[in-house]
């Protein structure tokens, strides 16, 4: 596609559920980042891929939070175990190499 | 570690005036600055970059100037639209090390016919 996709837009899940969101990058572009949005917030980092390697998960906010990117395209961030404050928007962007990231628009994941 | 402020909004201002929303940074070495825009339901688009000192990034008439002396990026623009409505993000990439994006945390700005 001619953007970054994401997928589900919209996640409802009940507390304690697992979920996984779902990036489409560009095509081509070798870096990929994932951000959590706070609603009124700014985006912030969670991890960030080259090719399939995840070369930084610092902002992972806790071990329920995981990333994959198998095959250096498609990414998957995995969350185990919800809580209320995960609830944000789920932002992913790629980049070709130290270009400008491109982002997706976004899963707006609710807790209840 | 880095950090971005900008002023907080939201900023009303009625069609054909000036805007100026400012944003500082703290960050080592020589950053590169960004802005960012949020339309309503869409995601965050580019809207101009700068990677050195000095460099001034324009697009669609907002214009934003890497100011090192003052650690500013300030957005200005001379005419607003009702179509600029939006939120506006600062952000800084740092020239080594994480290459992730440091975010401000938006300035919503609201254009009046």
């Amino acid at each position: 596609g001619a953007g970054v996709s994401q997928s589900p837009r919209y996640k409802v899940a009940k507390r304690g559920q697992d979920v996984a969101l779902r990036c489409d990058p560009i095509s081509g572009h070798v870096s990929l980042f994932w951000y959590q949005q706070a609603l009124g917030q700014g985006p912030e980092f969670l991890t960030y891929f080259q090719n399939e390697a995840q070369l930084d998960k610092s902002g992972l906010p806790s071990d329920r939070f995981f990333a994959e990117r198998p095959e250096g395209s498609v990414s998957t961030l995995k969350i185990q175990r919800t809580q209320q404050e995960d609830s944000a928007v789920y932002l992913c962007a790629s980049s070709f190499d130290r270009g400008p990231a491109f982002f997706g628009q976004g899963t707006r994941l609710t807790v209840v | 570690g880095d950090s971005v402020t900008q002023m907080e909004g939201p900023v009303t201002l009625s069609e054909e005036a000036f805007l100026t929303i400012n944003c500082t940074y703290t960050a080592t070495g020589y950053p590169s600055l960004f802005w960012y825009v949020q339309y309503p339901g869409e995601g965050l688009q580019l809207l101009l970059k700068a990677t050195k000192a000095d460099d001034k990034g324009s697009n669609k008439g907002f214009e934003a100037t890497y100011r090192k002396e003052t650690t500013s990026f300030h957005l200005e623009k001379g005419s607003v639209q009702v179509s600029d409505s939006a939120v506006y993000f600062c952000a800084l990439s740092p020239d080594t090390g994480r290459r992730a994006l440091t975010f401000g945390s938006g300035t919503r700005l609201q254009v009046q016919p």
